[in-house]
């Protein structure tokens, strides 16, 4: 059974920090999604991380892929307050026909604090 | 833009009823999606479907059925509604096997 680890799940941290979000899976994926959710809406994509040792950066949020290690980060630098939401990774599973369903982690609550 | 619908944002059903969830796409992707999502378990995968007529079993398929009648509609049915299916419930939808999912505004669906 694939499982997706984040850590942690809940975050309280200062505007200006720097801090990083941990994904681990348990079995071999060579595709990791990380999405946003803010409260009462819906998820919206921000990476796609495609191979090992990939690296993706929007504005103060980057994500890497260690598919050997089974670990993806995302990293926040210098966070602002827009920054709060609840951020979920995800890896690829049930091939069928071409379409992969994905499993979840729980989600790592942000909350950014002036 | 890609924009996945869904018929209801807040549903209220009773214990027993049979409950329609629909679910429409505009872009012409093959694969849709429906999942559930609760507090402190993330999104669970119900079901999915990467063809017209096709469906796949995730991985909480119990007490649910779906029914993909046309390309853009992906439907997911409760036969007889249960108080624990109460829950907020995302379709997405996707093209190829590599690119993400984009999440309809999701479903609150409350079983009394």
């Amino acid at each position: 059974e694939l499982k997706v680890e984040q850590n942690p799940l809940f975050l309280s941290m200062q505007e200006g920090k720097n801090y990083t979000i941990y994904c681990n899976y348990s079995t071999t994926s060579d595709r990791l999604y990380w999405y946003r959710q803010d409260p009462g809406k819906s998820l919206e994509s921000l990476f796609v991380l495609l191979s090992n040792g990939a690296v993706k950066q929007e504005g103060r949020l980057m994500a890497s892929l260690d598919t050997k290690a089974r670990l993806s980060t995302l990293h926040i630098t210098a966070a602002v307050h827009d920054l709060s939401a609840t951020y979920f990774c995800a890896v690829t599973t049930y091939s069928g026909g071409g379409a992969d369903g994905l499993t979840f982690g729980k989600g790592t609550h942000l909350i950014i604090q002036p | 833009d890609v924009k996945v619908t869904q018929s209801s944002r807040y549903l209220v059903k009773r214990t027993g009823e049979k409950v329609f969830l629909e679910c429409v796409q505009d872009m012409d992707h093959e694969n849709m999606f429906w999942y559930r999502q609760d507090p402190g378990l993330g999104l669970r995968l119900i079901y999915f479907s990467y063809d017209v007529k096709m469906k796949e079993k995730g991985d909480i398929p119990e007490g649910y059925s779906v029914s993909r009648e046309k390309k853009e509609r992906f439907s997911l049915i409760l036969e007889s509604a249960s108080t624990n299916q109460t829950s907020m419930y995302l379709c997405a939808s996707g093209v190829g096997s590599i690119y993400e999912q984009y999440f309809g505004p999701g479903t609150r669906l409350t079983v009394t």
